[in-house]
C-alpha cells in the first residue's frame, strides 16, 4: 500500500504557484519523498526527491517539514503542459517505488 | 534526467499469442529494473522487480509463468506476456535505476489483446 496521502485534484492558474500537498506520517528515517508526474499516456516524469532538506531545481521546489510528516511540492509559475497527476512516493534506496492514486493538477488559462 | 526507452509503443495481438516488450536504459546502466501495469484510470502498480543477472521478484498476485522477465544485461530488460488474453490489456510502463539512484520510467507500452 501507498504510503502516502494526496487530495484526488486541484486547480490552478496559469502563470501561479501549484502547490501541492502531500502526508506522509509512517515515513521512516531513512525513506526519501519522491515526486513524479504523469502526463496523460506517457510514462511517469521524475520531478524531484529529497530526504529531510529543502530541495529545489528547474522544475519545481520541494518543502519539507521539519518532523517530515509532510511536504509541499511548489511549481512556481504554473503553465498549461503542468496538467498532470502528480505523484508523491515515500521510499527509494533499495526500497520499491508503490505509486498511490495522486493528485489531478489541472491548470486553467 | 536519464533516458528509459521501450520498444514497441504499442501492440495488438491476437488472444493466446506472446507479446515480448523491451525497456533499454539509454544512458546509464541499469543495475534494477522494475515492470508496472496501468489500467485506465488507475495507478501504476508494481508488477516485478530485476536485478541483472538475478531471477525477477514477483508482487503478490503477478504470475511469474505468464509474464517472463529478463534483465541479461545493465541496460536491456525484457518483459514477455505469454498466451495473452483481452484481460492483459493495458499499459505497461518499465522503469531502471543504478544502486540506490532515482528510479528514471519509460514512456510506455500500450498492449490491446484481441
Amino acid at each position: 500500500d501507498a504510503k502516502t496521502t494526496q487530495p484526488p485534484s486541484m486547480d490552478c492558474a496559469e502563470g501561479r504557484a501549484a502547490n501541492l500537498p502531500c502526508n506522509h506520517s509512517t515515513i521512516s528515517g531513512n525513506e526519501y519523498v519522491y515526486w513524479y508526474r504523469q502526463i496523460h499516456s506517457q510514462g511517469p516524469q521524475y520531478i524531484i526527491h529529497g530526504l529531510k532538506n529543502n530541495e529545489t531545481n528547474e522544475m519545481a521546489s520541494l518543502i519539507i517539514t521539519e518532523d517530515r510528516k509532510s511536504s509541499t511540492l511548489i511549481l512556481p509559475h504554473a503553465t498549461l503542459r503542468d496538467t498532470a497527476v502528480y505523484y508523491c512516493i515515500v521510499g527509494g534506496g533499495s526500497e520499491k517505488l508503490v505509486f498511490g492514486k495522486g493528485t489531478k493538477l489541472t491548470v486553467n488559462p | 534526467g536519464a533516458v528509459v526507452s521501450q520498444h514497441p509503443s504499442w501492440v495488438i495481438c491476437k488472444s493466446g499469442t506472446s507479446v515480448k516488450i523491451e525497456c533499454r536504459s539509454l544512458d546509464f546502466q541499469a543495475t534494477t529494473m522494475f515492470w508496472y501495469r496501468q489500467f485506465p484510470k488507475q495507478s501504476l502498480m508494481l508488477m516485478a522487480t530485476s536485478n541483472e543477472g538475478s531471477k525477477a521478484t514477483y508482487e503478490q498476485g503477478v504470475e511469474k509463468d505468464k509474464f517472463l522477465i529478463n534483465h541479461a544485461s545493465l541496460t536491456l530488460s525484457t518483459l514477455t506476456v505469454t498466451s495473452a488474453h483481452p484481460e492483459d490489456s493495458s499499459f505497461y510502463i518499465c522503469s531502471g535505476k543504478w544502486g540506490q539512484e532515482t528510479q528514471y520510467f519509460g514512456p510506455g507500452t500500450r498492449l490491446l489483446v484481441l
